[in-house]
Formats: structure tokens, sequence, C-alpha cells
């Protein structure tokens, strides 16, 4: 059990260019959630996957934001044209994805987006 | 909607005080609560959880009670050491199958020694 892997763990880039971030949830984990956080803030769901598919999304997450998760093993996480609102963290968790509601959340270290 | 508030920080205390973090919530129906802990270049990690009223969670000398009245999940520790320097963050799951988390906004605790 390596954990939660997320890639890159920082990203800098120009107003207006497209970013993709990657996550690796630990192996068995059925369920993948994507998070964003900005400064003085907790985290904020945007999304989550049972398998492959892609069963909720929040309204936070706009056109430009697009999620899969292609064999339900990794997922990316795609913002096109990018906006400097958009600097934030993103974090990346998955579980056991088992019936039981308060099944643990196991999280990443995130992918620091600074847009310019 | 659900939302969680927590009291405003920052928190410093000298080692060994006591240690409470407010933590009140609104929700529909009977969520799960949770405190998650990010200790420096760290992802956050589960501290205790609690799933009904009255239970008590408890881990690494951290305590906290579900109390549905009032609806809090107050996080308490009797003698806090410089290692528990983190940003603490309270949670609730709603009822459902997805374990979706909905967080506050976090408070960082400074132990000096």
């Amino acid at each position: 059990d390596t954990g939660v892997s997320q890639n890159p763990r920082h990203k800098i880039t120009k107003r207006g260019q497209n970013v993709t971030f990657r996550c690796d949830p630990i192996s068995e984990h059925n369920r993948l959630y994507w998070y964003r956080q900005t400064l003085g803030q907790g985290p904020e769901f945007l999304t989550y996957f049972q398998n492959e598919a892609q069963l909720e999304k929040s309204r936070l997450l706009s056109d430009r934001f697009s999620a899969e998760r292609p064999k339900g093993s990794f997922s990316t996480l795609e913002i096109q044209r990018t906006e400097q609102g958009d600097s934030a963290m993103y974090l990346c968790a998955s579980s056991l994805g088992s019936a039981v509601m308060s099944e643990q959340l196991f999280f990443g270290s995130g992918t620091q987006l600074s847009v310019l | 909607g659900n939302s969680v508030t927590q009291m405003e920080g920052p928190v410093t205390l000298s080692e060994e005080a006591f240690l409470t973090i407010n933590c009140t919530y609104t929700a529909t129906g009977y969520p799960s609560l949770f405190w998650y802990v990010q200790y420096p270049g760290e992802g956050l990690q589960l501290l205790l959880k609690a799933t009904k009223a009255d239970d008590k969670g408890s881990n690494k000398g951290f305590e906290a009670t579900y109390r549905k009245e009032t609806t809090s999940f107050h996080l308490e520790k009797g003698s806090v050491q410089v290692s528990d320097s983190a940003v603490y963050f309270c949670a609730l799951s709603e009822w459902g199958a997805n374990s979706k988390l909905t967080f506050g906004k976090g408070i960082t605790l400074s132990v000096r020694p």
C-alpha cells in the first residue's frame, strides 16, 4: 500500500493554457474523489467516481473542468483555458467503496496550481 | 445544504496545555462526523470519527463526542505536544453511500515547547 499519489506536486501555468493532473489511488479502492482547496479554506468537493463511472459533479465544476477514470484505476483532472481563479491545491482521495457511509477517505498530498 | 463551522484560528498553546477546538454542523438527516488532520508537508489524514449521536471518537489522545442536541463535535486533548502542531479540519458525510465529505475551514494549531 503506497498511498494515494498525485502528480505533479506543483504546476505553474499561464492564463489560458490547459493543464492536466493525475491521481493514482490505493490499488484496491473503488471510489475516487477530487477536491479543491484554496488558502484558508477547507477542501471543497468537485467530483467522484465509483470505478470508472463519474457519479456526482459539484456545481463548482465548470465546463472548463473535466475528469476521467478510464479503467477504474488512475484518474485525470483537466482544466481548459485556465483562469487566475483556478489557482488552488487540487486534492485527490480514494476509499474502498463499501456500503459503509462513514468509511475513511485517504488523501494524496495534492497538486498546487498557480495560474499567472 | 450541509455545512461545518469551525472556530476562528490560529491557536497557539504551550506544551501540555489543554486543547479544545469547536466545531458545529448543519445537516439534513443523520450525518457521520470526522476530524481530519494535516501535518506540515503531508496529506490530510483521518484523526477520529463518530457515526451516531453520543458516540465518542478517540485517537492519539484526542477525543470528540457527537452531540446531536447541540449539533457539535468539539475536539479535545488533555495535554498537547509539539508534534500536534498541524491544521485540523472538522467534516461530515451525509446519509447515503458515497462517503462524500463536507469540510470546515480548518484551524491551525501551533504548540510551543
